[in-house]
């Protein structure tokens, strides 16, 4: 049964570029959601996908952007790469989209250069 | 909105050592609680999770985890520390936000070390 894998692992950008992040969740699981984790910190929510719309966001601004694909993927983009989203960008599945246990890929690390 | 404070940044047991990490939560109901633990470099992996029912809670590598509503507090704990648990673990509340969809929100982490 494989987990939540992500790819790339480790990618470095360049200030003002766009990357595309992406997830697979866990077998049988249909919702996806998206944090970051920046050195030091805790994770923090950025979107939740869930029948291929964002359900809910959190506090980061329009250069975040995702898509939920059929399958239950999804991808992660932000455009116009600031050097302080340099983090762990960590994406979670669970079954629906309310009162399930979250389960965590190994992340991708992005370093802004 | 549900919030989570982890008080202890950095906490420093002996192996064999009983550990306790403490968690708060903010929020206006019942909550869904979780402990992660993170090791270097890491995701996260789940060691245990609190929905309903009875307040004490085992997880894995002999974890529990205790809910007290009153304290607002679920508190983690083992009664012998090995050295492989070194890591920075992680307490997060899951509540319904907006629209009912759960949103989890996590605290600071407690990265824990582990001496012989």
């Amino acid at each position: 049964d494989a987990g939540v894998t992500q790819s790339p692992t480790h990618l470095i950008k360049t200030r003002g570029q766009q990357v595309t992040l992406r997830c697979s969740p866990k077998s049988g699981h249909d919702t996806v959601s998206w944090y970051q984790q920046a050195l030091g910190q805790g994770p923090q929510f950025i979107f939740q996908y869930y029948e291929e719309e964002e359900r809910q966001r959190g506090n980061f601004p329009d250069r975040f952007s995702g898509h939920q694909f059929p399958n239950y993927s999804s991808e992660l983009n932000v455009n116009a790469l600031l050097l302080g989203d340099s983090a762990l960008y960590l994406c979670a599945s669970s079954f629906g989209d309310r009162g399930n246990t979250i389960y965590f890929g190994e992340g991708s690390w992005l370093t802004v250069v | 909105a549900q919030s989570v404070t982890q008080p202890d940044i950095h906490i420093t047991v002996s192996e064999g050592a009983s550990l306790e990490l403490r968690c708060n939560y903010s929020y206006g109901a019942t909550p869904y609680l979780f402990w992660y633990v993170q090791s270097p470099g890491q995701g996260l992996q789940l060691l245990l999770k609190y929905f309903s029912g009875d307040t004490l809670v085992q997880g894995i590598k002999g974890f529990e985890a205790e809910f007290k509503r009153s304290q607002s507090s679920f508190n983690l704990r083992k009664p012998s520390v090995h050295w492989s648990d070194a890591a920075e673990y992680f307490c997060a509340v899951g509540a319904n936000g907006p629209g009912g969809y759960q949103k989890v929100t996590f605290g600071t982490g407690t990265k824990l070390q582990v001496i012989p």
